[in-house]
């Protein structure tokens, strides 16, 4: 049992570059959620997804874009990458009435 | 809207120590509350859980018990252990959205 797989680990972008993260839940869940989380700020919610064809906004949208296609796959797209989206990125996906599990992250660099 | 206030950290402990970890929340309706810890170079980890008033959660030590009176959802373990080094946030279920909102987290150090 995999868990929440999200690649890459790491990633450094130039200004301006696009690219999707991508997360996967091999547990049958059907929420996933993408959180950034930065210094002194905790974790953010950016989008979030309560089954598969169906997404919504988090706190902290705006420079990103969701899909979810399937039940298993909920990747993060960034448009046009800007130093301000340097941060790690955590997915996390449940099931109704549990707590979420997260995946180990993605630390992306945005120069 | 909903939010969640944790104590600043760095918290720094002796090995055996007691902990306490305050956290306060606002929230309309009946969130479920819930405690997470980050090892480093890591995830989050589910620690325990609360879905309503006057529950505990408990696991590997630590225990918090949904205070509704108070808005509270403190986080305890009676003897620290060096592994228990890590930063914990403590967390809130939207009931509308069911949404998971975080706190800011608070590093704990402990030292031999």
């Amino acid at each position: 049992n995999a868990g929440v797989t999200q690649t890459p680990k790491f990633q450094v972008l130039k200004t301006g570059q696009s690219m999707t993260l991508q997360c996967a839940q091999d547990m049958n869940h059907e929420y996933m959620s993408w959180y950034r989380q930065d210094p002194g700020m905790g974790l953010r919610l950016i989008h979030y997804s309560v089954g598969a064809g169906i997404t919504d906004q988090g706190e902290v949208p705006n420079g990103y874009n969701v899909s979810r296609s399937t039940t298993e796959d909920f990747p993060l797209r960034l448009l046009s990458a800007a130093p301000s989206q340097t941060s790690v990125y955590f997915c996390a996906s449940r099931k109704t009435g549990a707590g979420y599990t997260f995946g180990s992250g993605t630390r992306l660099t945005v120069v | 809207g909903d939010s969640v206030t944790q104590m600043e950290g760095p918290v720094t402990l002796s090995e055996e120590a007691f902990l306490t970890i305050n956290c306060t929340y606002t929230a309309t309706g009946y969130p479920s509350l819930f405690w997470y810890v980050q090892y480093p170079g890591e995830g989050l980890q589910l620690l325990l859980k609360a879905t309503k008033a006057d529950d505990k959660g408990s696991n590997k030590g630590f225990e918090a018990t949904y205070r509704k009176e108070t808005t509270s959802f403190h986080l305890e373990k009676g003897s620290v252990q060096v592994s228990d080094s890590a930063v914990y946030f403590c967390a809130l279920s939207d009931q509308g959205t069911d949404k998971l909102i975080f706190g800011t987290g608070t590093r704990l150090q402990v030292f031999p």
